[in-house]
């Protein structure tokens, strides 16, 4: 099926370890995100990229990183992994960037104990 | 202040019941999304708006540009309706890049 394909659905991580999330689309979206959801707030953008090549910060990108070297992809680094970091992580896509829809992936729970 | 506010942050209602949700936002957008998260579920888009109201089902969502505010009804709620309903907008400006400011989300829960 057509969507946003986000690997693992859970993980946990020690202080300090690394670790990559995983983003898939297959829709040809040029329009990519990462957000962070901590319960009881809105979600947060971490970063953003509009075409291969393109990544930008979003509000907390502080502890991650980010590349696009092909439109599908889009993956998230962890470095040095930390207890604040632990929280349920979103990728999406948009065709268009603008007022066109979203397509979110189904999550990924992470712990950092 | 948050950009974008929703209320209220919990609901309980009785199946059979309608229901409305409200968002309230502080900035100049282009549209505004309404999005559906069941628990332990990932995102769905219900709604995209950016003016007058929307209908799919039971479900109806409205915007006055004017006072800033959308709301989203759901009609004869059932418990299946029961998610985390998300208001998002997008600021207006070229430079958005379809940047997505998010509420912090309403928790609904239907009882049978």
């Amino acid at each position: 099926n057509a969507g946003v394909t986000q690997t693992p659905k859970f993980r946990i991580l020690k202080i300090g370890q690394s670790m990559t999330l995983q983003c898939a689309q297959d829709m040809n979206h040029n329009y990519m995100y990462w957000y962070r959801q901590d319960p009881g707030m809105g979600l947060k953008l971490i970063y953003y990229s509009v075409g291969a090549g393109i990544t930008d910060k979003g509000e907390v990108p502080n502890g991650y990183n980010v590349s696009r070297s092909t439109t599908e992809d889009f993956p998230l680094r962890l470095e040095l992994a930390a207890p604040s970091q632990t929280s349920v992580y979103f990728c999406a896509s948009n065709g268009q960037g603008s007022s066109y829809g979203y397509t979110f992936g189904s999550g990924t729970r992470l712990t950092v104990v | 202040k948050n950009e974008v506010e929703q209320s209220p942050q919990n609901l309980t209602a009785q199946e059979g019941e309608f229901i409305t949700i409200n968002c309230s936002y502080s900035v100049g957008i282009s549209a505004l999304h309404w999005l559906q998260q069941h628990p332990g579920g990932g995102i769905v888009s219900l709604f995209m708006l950016s003016s007058g109201k929307k209908k799919h089902g039971r479900l109806i969502a409205t915007i006055n540009i004017q006072e800033k505010h959308s709301s989203l009804h759901i009609t004869a709620s059932h418990p299946r309706d029961s998610a985390v309903y998300i208001c998002a907008v997008l600021n207006a400006g070229g430079t958005s890049y379809g940047k997505l400011t998010f509420g912090q989300g309403t928790i609904l829960t239907v009882h049978p």
